[in-house]
């Protein structure tokens, strides 16, 4: 059972184009981490969001968590081809532990 | 300073053969966690040790072990492999999980 959704699953875009990866569960998290991952890399945490509510922002990347804190949202601005990478939102439902739950991912692709 | 680092990167094995992957954390962290990933299921959990306890384990068969030593390394064991154990395994550690983890770049498992 896949606990966070991701969609969309592959996005291929132009240099300059804006774009938003969503990450949705029916479950409650006590926080949520989304990560960036290159081929044969582990992935490598960009943001922790706690708060329901919360933006955080990191240049031209801003994420969200939702009012509930069962979603999230990532959100790039002017996307660059240093962009292109796996996206993955990650998290532990509240009151299951340290065992993170991964979304699949979004694949994207930015053309220069 | 240096980040999580995973040996050995990459391994072929044949199939009813074992093989141990090991992890060294980043200095500090005493939870350290392990992870498969593949194209078709993602990432997906398979324990967490803090302090040389294991306190969540993921729903792989006991096929799959791990321990942690007292300086917070940590291996993973793998016995009688099967060619569906051809993964990308990746060891994560973290000063408290919730907050995001430090992953190493894996060791890529092919069994033939």
């Amino acid at each position: 059972t896949q606990l966070l959704e991701q969609s969309p699953q592959f996005l291929s875009i132009q240099e300059g184009e804006n774009l938003t990866v969503y990450c949705n569960s029916s479950s409650v998290f006590s926080s949520l981490q989304w990560y960036r991952q290159e081929p044969g890399e582990g992935p490598v945490l960009l943001v922790t969001v706690v708060t329901g509510g919360e933006v955080k922002k990191l240049k031209r990347l801003t994420f969200q968590f939702g009012d509930a804190r069962k979603d999230s949202s990532l959100h790039i601005t002017a996307a660059q081809p240093g962009d292109t990478g796996l996206y993955l939102c990650a998290g532990a439902p509240q009151g299951s532990g340290y065992a993170l739950n991964f979304g699949k991912g979004t694949s994207l692709l930015v053309t220069p | 300073k240096a980040g999580v680092t995973q040996t050995p990167r990459y391994l072929i094995k044949t199939r009813g053969q074992q093989v141990t992957l090991s992890c060294s954390p980043i200095s500090g962290h005493r939870s350290v966690s392990w992870y498969q990933q593949t194209p078709g299921q993602g990432l997906q959990f398979l324990f967490e040790y803090f302090s040389e306890t294991q306190r969540n384990k993921g729903n792989f068969p006991g096929r799959f072990s791990g321990r942690q030593f007292s300086n917070s390394r940590s291996e993973m064991n793998v016995s009688t492999l099967e060619l569906g154990d051809s993964a990308l395994y990746l060891c994560a550690s973290s000063l408290g999980g919730q907050w995001g983890y430090t992953f190493g770049s894996g060791t890529r498992l092919t069994v033939v």
